[in-house]
């Protein structure tokens, strides 16, 4: 059973360029999470979402960053006109199903770490 | 907004000893979490607490669910060199969803 899945695991932007980032959730989970973590820091949330709705996006920037998760295919999330702050780690998480109680566990992908130049 | 704080922020210890951190808050959380993370790699979960005073161990770690609901701790025991790595503690305020939030990390170096 493959883990969650994360692509590129490295990409590199000039800045204003576009960052696509890819992820694939665990087989049978349709919640997928959105992390980013700097340098020497925690992650921060950034959005929540379900198989074709953002659920929370309470994290996201105003601008520039949006994320999506269709019906079919890998959820993505995207940066324009990416900025040298951009640079980070990004992670995926995904989960099954809420259910009262008990922690929904998120399972993380191994990150996309972008450079911006 | 809410922070978790997290203490000591490094430590290097040699295998064998035993390690203890804690995490802080100045808000209650109804769930807290502890994450390790090694390096390039996504975080992952040890250990779930759920109720005010809840001790759980998972192996060599233990961990405690702070009455005030506003703490948390750590322990591992006799430290091997694979305990390297970032340990995080994270929480959520709701029993049902809420968004987990993590806290800074304690790096943790373990001497051969």
């Amino acid at each position: 059973n493959a883990g969650v899945m994360q692509n590129p695991r490295h990409l590199v932007r000039r800045r204003g360029q576009e960052a696509r980032l890819r992820c694939s959730p665990m087989k049978g989970h349709s919640h997928v999470y959105w992390y980013r973590q700097l340098p020497e820091e925690g992650l921060k949330f950034m959005v929540y979402l379900q198989k074709e709705n953002i659920i929370d996006e309470s994290g996201m920037p105003k601008e520039r960053f949006s994320a999506e998760f269709p019906k079919e295919g890998p959820s993505i999330l995207r940066i324009q006109q990416v900025v040298r702050g951009d640079s980070a780690a990004y992670f995926c998480a995904s989960s099954p199903p809420w259910t009262s109680g008990g922690y929904n566990e998120q399972f993380f992908g191994p990150g996309t770490r972008l450079t911006v130049l | 907004g809410q922070q978790l704080n997290q203490s000591p922020q490094s430590m290097f210890i040699q295998e064998g000893e035993d390690v203890s951190m804690n995490c802080t808050s100045s808000s209650i959380f109804n769930t807290w979490l502890w994450y390790k993370q090694d390096p390039g790699e996504g975080p992952v979960l040890l250990i779930a607490l759920y109720k005010a005073g809840e001790l759980t161990s998972n192996g060599r770690l233990t961990a405690q669910f702070g009455i005030t609901r506003k703490d948390s701790f750590l322990n591992i025991s006799a430290s091997i060199p694979s305990d390297v790595g970032i340990y995080f503690c994270a929480g959520q305020r709701r029993t049902s969803y809420d968004k987990v939030i993590f806290g800074p990390g304690t790096s943790l170096s373990v001497i051969p």
